[in-house]
């Protein structure tokens, strides 16, 4: 089964600094999602993005983040000044067909740990 | 955004069918119902999605009432390996600008030896 590929498995960064979380889509999806898990608590939504823009976000995604698709392949999620309460593990994901939230598929995602 | 109701917790054995049945008084009338899987550290695993009535796949079924305020996630025959938390989510399905779905507290089942 097609995947989608989030990379690094793992990010130590200091308080802070910029972050960037990349993920590699399934090759024929259009819509595009990162979700954050903090430790023991439940997945919450970010951002969805279609058609190379956003199309909704959630009260968490603030001015420092922001997203990109910078090529065919891509997809960014940008931190620009880590605070410690950004510390969780943040999942990619992707949707499969041409109709949106018919069935997202995840990526094994990012644990994101601001010191 | 329509909300969704789970048990925190359910334990099973193994070779016991497992329901579990979500609530969602404000669904509204096109949203569908997915239910997905999640182990520890990995990201969320879909299983089902309908809209009315009853789907079943190779490795659930989804039974949806009339009313749709309500559905419940059928596993049969449940192993030490369903063991995982599983979320029943509520959302738009449609072309177009993509939307967001919630996802609720979800419910952490255990199967048990």
């Amino acid at each position: 089964e097609p995947e989608v590929t989030q990379t690094p498995s793992h990010q130590v960064t200091q308080m802070g600094q910029e972050v960037i979380l990349r993920c590699v889509p399934i090759s024929n999806h259009l819509y595009f999602y990162w979700y954050r898990q903090i430790l023991g608590q439940k997945v919450e939504f970010l951002v969805s993005f279609y058609n190379n823009e956003i199309s909704e976000k959630s009260e968490i995604f603030d001015d420092q983040f922001s997203v990109e698709r910078p090529d065919g392949s891509n997809f960014t999620l940008k931190i620009r000044s880590t605070k410690l309460e950004d510390s969780a593990m943040y999942f990619c994901a992707s949707t499969d067909g041409g109709r949106v939230n018919e069935k997202l598929f995840f990526g094994s995602g990012t644990q994101l740990s601001v010191l | 955004l329509a909300k969704t109701t789970q048990p925190i917790s359910m334990d099973s054995y193994e070779g016991q069918e497992v329901n579990i049945t979500c609530s969602h008084n404000n669904i509204a009338t096109n949203d569908y119902i997915t239910w997905y899987q999640q182990f520890p550290s990995q990201g969320p695993r879909f299983i089902i999605q309908g809209y009315k009535t009853k789907v079943t796949n190779e490795v659930a079924s989804l039974f949806i009432p009339a009313d749709r305020k309500s559905s419940t996630l059928s596993l049969p025959r449940v192993s030490l390996s369903d063991t995982a938390v599983y979320y029943c989510l509520v959302g738009l399905i449609s072309s177009g600008s993509a939307r967001q779905l919630t996802f609720g507290s979800g419910t952490q089942l255990t199967v048990l030896p």
